[in-house]
């Protein structure tokens, strides 16, 4: 049961336009919200999170936008680069309980020259 | 502080065999955390200690499964009589309580089992 969902396994994207990864998720009691980016032989590094309280945040390049009544939430990057091709990993937490991370199966990026 | 090391990066054990992993964390997070991810999934949360109590265990983790944290320092994943579906990708991860979304991964321990 995938409480936290990304459709697309993955996503092309040209060089310097906008990518749009996007995160469902079902369980109303998360309330803290994340993306991951991995490199290939390399662990998940934390990219950029957002609390329920918010509906943006915004760090640099990247954006993540929340819409609670959708479960809905998603990654821009704007614009894209050749470093941004990786796995992006949506993640959840819930309400009280920052110990608890779930993450999912994740998008591949590619950004086309 | 190099970051979240793990050793050895790469292990291929014969079926039935058992194999420790070792996580050294980065030194000031009290936090520990061990994931495991098979191919095209997301990490799946395994166990977690903060200092040297181990907190939570998924139910994923079966009884041929034991971590430890002894000194509250690295932590090791110790895998009995293992089976071909314990193949996967082993990740530690640290943080500060309080925020573990912010955890900092290793480069995990890819183990094949045959």
């Amino acid at each position: 049961d995938q409480q936290v969902k990304q459709n697309s396994p993955s996503l092309s994207v040209q060089e310097g336009r906008i990518s749009i990864l996007n995160c469902d998720y079902t369980n109303s009691m998360f309330d803290y919200f994340l993306w991951y980016k991995k490199y290939p032989a390399e662990g998940p590094t934390f990219l950029i999170s957002i609390s329920s309280i918010k509906d943006k945040n915004e760090d640099g390049r990247f954006t993540v936008f929340l819409n609670k009544s959708a479960k809905h939430l998603s990654l821009h990057i704007v614009p894209s680069q050749p470093g941004d091709s990786a796995v992006y990993f949506c993640a959840a937490s819930p309400m009280n309980r920052d110990d608890k991370i779930i993450f999912g199966k994740g998008t591949r990026l590619h950004i086309l020259p | 502080d190099t970051g979240v090391s793990q050793n050895p990066r790469h292990k291929i054990t014969k079926r039935g065999q058992n194999v420790t992993f070792r996580c050294d964390p980065i030194s000031e997070h009290n936090r520990l955390y061990w994931y495991r991810q098979t191919l095209g999934q997301g990490p799946e949360f395994l166990t977690y200690f903060q200092n040297e109590a181990q907190l939570e265990k998924s139910r994923l983790l079966s009884d041929r499964f034991s971590a430890e944290r002894p000194k509250g320092s690295f932590s090791t994943l110790e895998i009995q009589r293992t089976e071909q579906g314990d193949s996967a990708m082993y990740l530690c991860a640290s943080s500060l309580a309080g925020q573990s979304g912010r955890a900092f991964f290793g480069q995990g321990t890819r183990l094949t089992v045959v």
